[in-house]
């Protein structure tokens, strides 16, 4: 059951290049989302996609642009890596139903330097 | 604007222990809460979720409570266990505008279990 599925797991970047987050879940969710995990400041959301065809901007959009490609397939790319995009990044999917739990990936822990 | 804050942000007990991890938010206008846990270098695995309108919820040796009109949540652990031992994440789902929401996370308190 592989539920929320994240590559790479891991990613060393220079300042200027570009990358991108895949994401697949297997889960038939209609909402799926990018956050990122910076120490001592919780989950903030990047964006946001509550359906295929559509994507919203979260928190901190600045930097990043996402591709719903299909119902599972959700990417997330950062065109001209900086240091301050060095985070960890989940992508969780969910029902549409807002009581829905959000189910997460096990993250890219990237590395921009 | 709607803040959520996890007192401690760490602690640390011996096996055995029954225990509270508590979840304070600002503003009542949520659709529900939910508990998460989040092993090292892991991603987040849902706990519980209860809805604005449920007092709590259990599973297992968990038990989640809600109190919106204060703003407070609470996560019961019995009977504790090293296999608990992670950091535990508490997210509210805001109510911004009519079809509008937003799940703003708590900082997360880090349990250590000791045998």
């Amino acid at each position: 059951n592989a539920g929320v599925t994240q590559t790479p797991k891991f990613q060393v970047l220079k300042t200027g290049q570009s990358m991108t987050l895949q994401c697949a879940q297997d889960m038939n969710h209609n909402s799926m989302y990018w956050y990122r995990q910076d120490p001592g400041m919780g989950l903030r959301l990047i964006y946001y996609s509550a359906s295929e065809g559509t994507t919203d901007k979260g928190e901190v959009p600045n930097g990043y642009n996402v591709s719903r490609l299909n119902k599972r397939e959700f990417s997330l790319r950062l065109e001209s890596a900086a240091p301050s995009q060095t985070s960890v990044y989940f992508c969780a999917s969910s029902a549409r139903s807002y009581n829905s739990p959000l189910h997460f990936g096990n993250g890219t822990r990237l590395t921009v330097t | 604007k709607q803040e959520v804050t996890q007192i401690p942000a760490a602690l640390s007990v011996p096996e055995g222990e029954n225990l509270v991890l508590n979840c304070s938010f600002t503003d009542s206008a949520i659709y529900n809460l939910q508990w998460f846990r989040q092993d090292p270098g892991k991603g987040l695995t849902s706990l519980l979720l209860i809805q604005s309108s449920q007092r709590e919820q259990t599973s297992g040796r968990l038990n989640a409570s809600l109190d919106k009109s204060s703003g407070r949540s609470t996560l019961y652990i019995a009977a504790s266990q090293p296999g608990d031992s992670a950091t535990y994440l508490c997210a509210v789902r805001a109510i911004l505008s009519y079809n509008t929401d937003k799940l703003i996370f708590g900082t997360g308190t880090r349990l250590q279990v000791f045998p």
